[in-house]
């Protein structure tokens, strides 16, 4: 079936420092790729998105590149804040009458100053 | 989140009463899910909507039922709460974009059964 697996956490880097948060799908055909941003007490919000592959979503400093080829999405920034804080999921969709979303387990990011 | 609401935003309830749970939407959005979120799970879905009176069931339905009567509204039934039901609720909707345009999510219930 399908499904996505992310990186553990917690990851904790200081500020200004190179985030990568690895996720990896399993999926027939070409679903659409997401990463979502839970800040503390709020819901999901969606932070960037890819369609097909080789696209990039990109969105506030951060990247993900659809690579079909590895099955990957992985999300990057190059300089991170402390306001970066937050639970980061990956998600993919399907499409069709399977077009609801599977999430990854999250990955929590804390940023020290 | 702008367009959608949930409430209560937080309750406690005792084991083996009734909870409700209500997702309301400004967005005329077709699709409406409920999902649980659990330490070490992620977001699991529980039930979702694809219009008034359809719905289905997701990957941890057990326990849960849902009604939708009006396109705006969308509610989450615990019959017979359970201390394993213990968690944070999100609603989200979507539009006919949904493969490629993601959900909006609300700002989420915490229910504590005791």
């Amino acid at each position: 079936g399908n499904s996505v697996t992310q990186m553990e956490g917690p990851v904790t880097l200081s500020e200004e420092a190179f985030l990568t948060i690895n996720c990896t799908y399993t999926a027939t055909g070409y679903p659409s790729l997401f990463w979502y941003v839970q800040y503390p007490g709020e819901g999901l919000q969606l932070l960037l998105k890819a369609t097909k592959a080789d696209d990039k979503g990109s969105n506030k400093g951060f990247e993900a590149t659809y690579r079909k080829e590895t099955t990957s999405f992985h999300l990057e920034k190059g300089s991170v804040q402390v306001s970066d804080s937050a639970v980061y999921f990956c998600a993919l969709s399907k499409g069709g009458s399977q077009g609801n979303l599977i999430f990854g387990k999250g990955t929590k990011l804390s940023v020290k100053p | 989140d702008a367009g959608i609401t949930q409430s209560p935003r937080h309750k406690v309830t005792e084991t083996g009463t009734p909870v409700t749970l209500r997702c309301h939407q400004t967005e005329n959005h077709r699709y409406m899910y409920w999902y649980r979120q659990d330490p070490g799970h992620g977001l699991r879905l529980i039930h979702y909507s694809y219009g008034v009176k359809d719905t289905d069931k997701g990957e941890v339905s057990d326990g849960y039922s849902v009604s939708r009567s009006k396109t705006e509204d969308f509610l989450l039934t615990l019959e017979s709460a359970t201390s394993s039901q213990t968690s944070v609720y999100f609603c989200a909707i979507s539009g006919r974009d949904r493969e490629t345009g993601g959900y909006t999510f609300g700002s989420g219930t915490r229910l504590t059964v005791v």
